[in-house]
């Protein structure tokens, strides 16, 4: 089975500075997807940002980027230029690219940021 | 527009009732999901249904019951609800099994007591 570790469960940054995310999972499958979720106080599930796994190339959403290492098993999150209202509990997330039963979201245990004004 | 509804927001029961959660999604989408996410914030599928049909399955309770009446809506029935229910209940949508983005409802706090 697939596993999810998110090792910080907080984090915090200043507003407009730069924090990284960790996350890396378990799997001996070669291809699949990787998300980062965000949860605000409203608890909305958002989607951040996605990584498929045969793409060499990061994926990159605004001031959102990623750094995938797919030999490390490794998918960290950059929020760059952060902001007030990026304070929110981010899950990292994989999700199997076979069918069946397989493509359902496997969730970390999440990291909470905190922005400081 | 709301994508992926549910209904009720916040639920408060005691403990033996019986009580239903509803979820409707005006996305097309033909893939629902039900996700648990208890006190510490950890999520976990629950069930998945594909064109009504039952997809995903995993450890729960035979009290829970997934029900879909039509592909855009998903409904959960919990029977004989016990204190270790209380979590907030999310319900998602897909297009189709293989998509690879989920859409989430804004999700149901049940408490029971």
């Amino acid at each position: 089975a697939q596993t999810v570790t998110q090792s910080q469960p907080e984090m915090s940054v200043q507003e407009a500075e730069t924090v990284t995310l960790s996350c890396t999972y378990d799997t001996s499958e070669s291809d699949y997807y990787l998300f980062w979720y965000k949860q605000p106080p409203s608890r909305q599930m958002i989607l951040v940002i996605r990584q498929e796994a045969y793409k060499q190339q990061n994926a990159t959403e605004n001031r959102f980027s990623v750094n995938f290492q797919k030999a490390a098993k490794s998918f960290s999150l950059k929020i760059s230029d952060s902001q007030l209202g990026d304070a929110a509990m981010y899950f990292c997330a994989y999700r199997s690219a076979r069918g069946g039963s397989n493509y359902k979201l496997t969730f970390g245990k999440g990291t909470l940021l905190t922005v400081n004004p | 527009d709301t994508a992926v509804s549910q209904t009720p927001k916040y639920l408060v029961t005691q403990m033996g009732n019986d009580k239903s959660i509803k979820c409707e999604q005006n996305l097309g989408h033909d893939t629902m999901y039900w996700y648990k996410q208890d006190s510490k914030k950890f999520l976990k599928i629950m069930f998945s249904y594909n064109n009504k049909e039952l997809i995903i399955n995993e450890t729960v309770p035979n009290r829970f019951s997934p029900k879909s009446p039509d592909k855009a809506h998903l409904n959960l029935h919990i029977n004989s609800l016990e204190l270790g229910d209380s979590a907030v209940y999310f319900c998602a949508s897909s297009r189709g099994r293989l998509a690879y983005e989920q859409y989430f409802g804004p999700g149901t706090r049940l408490t029971v007591t």
